[in-house]
């Protein structure tokens, strides 16, 4: 059975400062998601992670994928007001049927930037 | 712009009541979810169909059953809603093929008194 892990579950920061949100995964998997969920508002995507040693970035946060270590990272970059949010990793669970992937969520990293 | 519309923002509904949940899809996904989401447990999946006329189930189909008559349309149904069934409901949609990230609707809160 897939699991899918985040830490930290609650981060508060200052703007300006670095922090990095963690994701771990039980199974072997090549795809990996970020999505983003703003109060009150729906998941908006992030960040599609394909390979090992996938890293990619937009604006303040870089995402990155270590399928050996079953391990995908966050990383943000002086935070700002604006990235307060719920940050959510995904991982594909598997093919099923015809062309579907099942993704199973973490349950989800609530981000409080401060000024 | 991609749109996924789910028919409702907020419902209550009374123990034992029928329920239907509504999503429509105009990007002609092949693949559409649902989810729900609960405080400390994240998103977990209900149900999913990556065709017409087809489902799986996910990860906790109890007490749920879905159709998908038409390809933009994907029916969340709860037979005898109850109060454990009291969530917010998020239905999703994606393309067939690699790289398929999802499109979600924005949510129904439901709940059941």
């Amino acid at each position: 059975e897939l699991k899918v892990e985040q830490n930290p579950l609650f981060l508060s920061m200052q703007e300006g400062k670095n922090y990095t949100i963690y994701c771990n995964y039980s199974t072997t998997s090549d795809r990996l998601y970020w999505y983003r969920q703003d109060p009150g508002k729906s998941l908006e995507s992030l960040f599609v992670l394909l390979s090992n040693g996938a890293v990619k970035q937009e604006g303040r946060l870089m995402a990155s994928l270590d399928t050996k270590a079953r391990l995908s990272t966050l990383h943000i970059t002086a935070a700002v007001h604006d990235l307060s949010a719920t940050y959510f990793c995904a991982v594909e669970g598997g093919k099923s049927g015809g062309s579907n992937y099942k993704l199973t969520f973490g349950k989800g990293t609530l981000l409080t930037v401060n000024p | 712009d991609v749109k996924v519309t789910q028919s409702s923002r907020y419902l209550v509904k009374r123990t034992g009541e029928k329920v239907f949940l509504e999503c429509v899809q105009d990007m002609d996904h092949e693949n559409m979810f649902w989810y729900r989401q609960d405080p400390g447990l994240g998103l977990r999946l209900i149900y999913f169909s990556y065709d017409v006329k087809m489902k799986e189930k996910g990860d906790i189909p109890e007490g749920y059953s879905v159709s998908r008559e038409k390809k933009e349309r994907f029916s969340l149904i709860l037979e005898s809603a109850s109060t454990n069934q009291t969530s917010m409901y998020l239905c999703a949609s994606s393309e067939a093929g690699a790289n398929e990230k999802l499109f979600f609707g924005s949510g129904t809160q439901l709940s059941v008194l």
